[in-house]
C-alpha cells in the first residue's frame, strides 16, 4: 500500500525556519517525481515545489522562490522541504504528493515519465506562522 | 501564470441530481486537466485525467469533457458520499502547476 506520512509542522515566528519531512513507502520512491501543494485554512489548493525521481530538477512557485528548498533522499525513501524566512502567509496544511508518472519503453528499458497530476497524497502538516 | 478560474463556488443539489462544475484557463492547456475531490480534513483524491479520464477506482458516475480553455466535471447521479468540495489543476505549464479556487457541493 502507498504510504505518505508528512512531519515536521508547528508552530514558528515570522521569519524562522522549518523542515518538513514526507516518508514513503509501499511504492519504489525513486522512481517517481514529487510535489509539495499547501493549503492555507479555509483555502484552496497552492503547488508550491516539484522535484524530479533524481533530484536533478526542481521548479518553486513564486510565492516560496528564494526561500523554500526541496529535496529528496532516496536511500531513505524521504522527501523534504526546507522553509526559511516564513512569513504569516505561507500558514497553511502542507501535502506531500506522488506524481502519477506514466511508464516509457524504449529499447528493451523503462522508465516512468512524470505527468504532472498527482495520484497519492499525505494526511498532511500544518505550519502555522505567528508571533 | 496559467489562471485556473471554476464555477459556480458553491453548489447546493440533491441525491440524485445530475450536477456540472466548470472550470476555465486563461489560456488554452490541451486536455493538460485533472479533477480532484476533497473531503474536509482529507487530502485531495484524484478522479479524472487528461479531462476525460477516469482514475482506477473512481466510480463511472464521473466524467468530464472539455477542450481548449473550457472544461467540465459532472457527476451523474449524486451520491451521499459525493458531497465534498472539487478542484481542477492544469497541468500544461509544467513549471507551475496551478488549481482552481475549488467548488463546494453541499446537500439541498
Amino acid at each position: 500500500e502507498v504510504q505518505l506520512v508528512e512531519s515536521g509542522g508547528g508552530l514558528v515566528q515570522p521569519g524562522g525556519s522549518l523542515r518538513l519531512s514526507c516518508a514513503a513507502s509501499g511504492f519504489t520512491f525513486s522512481s517517481y517525481e514529487m510535489n509539495w501543494v499547501r493549503q492555507a485554512p479555509g483555502k484552496g489548493l497552492e503547488w508550491v515545489s516539484y522535484i524530479s525521481s533524481s533530484g536533478s530538477t526542481i521548479y518553486y512557485a513564486d510565492s516560496v522562490k528564494g526561500r523554500f528548498t526541496i529535496s529528496r533522499d532516496n536511500a531513505k525513501n524521504s522527501l523534504y522541504l526546507q522553509m526559511n524566512s516564513l512569513r504569516a502567509e505561507d500558514t497553511a496544511v502542507y501535502y506531500c504528493a506522488r506524481d502519477r508518472g506514466i511508464e516509457y519503453c524504449s529499447g528493451g528499458s523503462c522508465s516512468l515519465l512524470g505527468v504532472g497530476y498527482f495520484d497519492y497524497w499525505g494526511q498532511g502538516t500544518l505550519v502555522t506562522v505567528s508571533s | 501564470d496559467i489562471q485556473m478560474t471554476q464555477s459556480p463556488s458553491s453548489l447546493s443539489a440533491s441525491v440524485g441530481d445530475r450536477v456540472t462544475i466548470t472550470c476555465r484557463a486563461s489560456q488554452g492547456i490541451s486536455n493538460s486537466l485533472a479533477w480532484y475531490q476533497q473531503k474536509p480534513g482529507k487530502a485531495p483524491k484524484l478522479l479524472l485525467y487528461a479531462a476525460s479520464r477516469l482514475e482506477s477506482g473512481v466510480p463511472s458516475r464521473f466524467s468530464g469533457s472539455g477542450s481548449g480553455t473550457d472544461y467540465t466535471l459532472t457527476i451523474s447521479s449524486l451520491q451521499p458520499e459525493d458531497f465534498a468540495t472539487y478542484y481542477c489543476q492544469q497541468y500544461y505549464s509544467t513549471l507551475s502547476y496551478t488549481f482552481g479556487q475549488g467548488t463546494k457541493l453541499e446537500i439541498k
